[in-house]
């Protein structure tokens, strides 16, 4: 079966850091995409890790660790421009098939 | 900077009328894919599109769905007879090569009414 878990919600401070947590169990795997979606707007992409460790690009920085079928997105500096649902989508099937996460709701407060 | 483009944005169809999604991918994006988002829940996947045929495709995407690409530069959904659980978001999103990021077009909100 394919099953992504995020946390529903998440609020942090402006300035601060904050780790959004994905955990996936899928029956294949060929890499884990991270997406940002502000409401009523399409995703836009984040980050891709294949390989287990951390991508950094920016701000933001996408950990991978594949025997534990997990992954985390980390947000540093958050701006108010930040509060947006971030989805966590697992590739399948060499890049043929996608299942994406509920995501999680992330409020960035003043 | 190339983008995918979708229309219409919204569309309001009677149930069981056909509707016809469109999608225009980028230039030289070879993968395409739709997925559709019910509001408030998650992106759900409905089929991939390689090499003028259908690679892979969901639960969901059943004899109700088709997909064409009929002019090699539009990418088209087609519902045959639209039920009122169609009601949802639906992207359309391509990518250079397999498994890479995709680009998402702003979607279009059908309404089954």
């Amino acid at each position: 079966g394919q099953n992504i878990d995020q946390p529903t919600e998440m609020t942090a401070t402006e300035g601060a850091i904050v780790q959004i947590n994905c955990t996936y169990q899928t029956s294949g795997f060929n890499g884990l995409f991270w997406y940002q979606q502000h409401a009523g707007e399409a995703p836009t992409f984040l980050s891709y890790n294949v390989l287990d460790g951390l991508e950094e690009k920016g701000r933001f920085s996408s950990f991978l660790s594949r025997s534990k079928g997990y992954s985390y997105l980390l947000l540093k500096e958050l701006q108010m421009k930040d509060s947006a649902s971030y989805l966590c989508a697992v590739g399948d099937n060499y890049g043929q098939n996608f299942v994406f996460g509920p995501g999680t709701r992330l409020s960035v407060l003043p | 900077e190339p983008e995918v483009t979708q229309t219409p944005s919204h569309q309001v169809t009677q149930m069981g009328q056909e509707v016809i999604l469109r999608c225009v991918p980028i230039s030289n994006h070879l993968y395409f894919y739709w997925y559709r988002q019910i509001l408030g829940q998650k992106v759900e996947f409905l089929v991939s599109f390689y090499n003028n045929e259908i690679s892979e495709k969901s639960e969901i995407f059943d004899d109700q769905f088709s997909v064409e690409r009929p002019d090699g530069s539009n990418f088209t959904l087609k519902i045959r007879s639209t039920k009122l659980e169609d009601s949802a978001m639906y992207f359309c999103a391509t990518t250079r090569t397999a498994n890479y990021e995709q680009y998402f077009g702003p979607g279009t909100r059908l309404t089954v009414t």
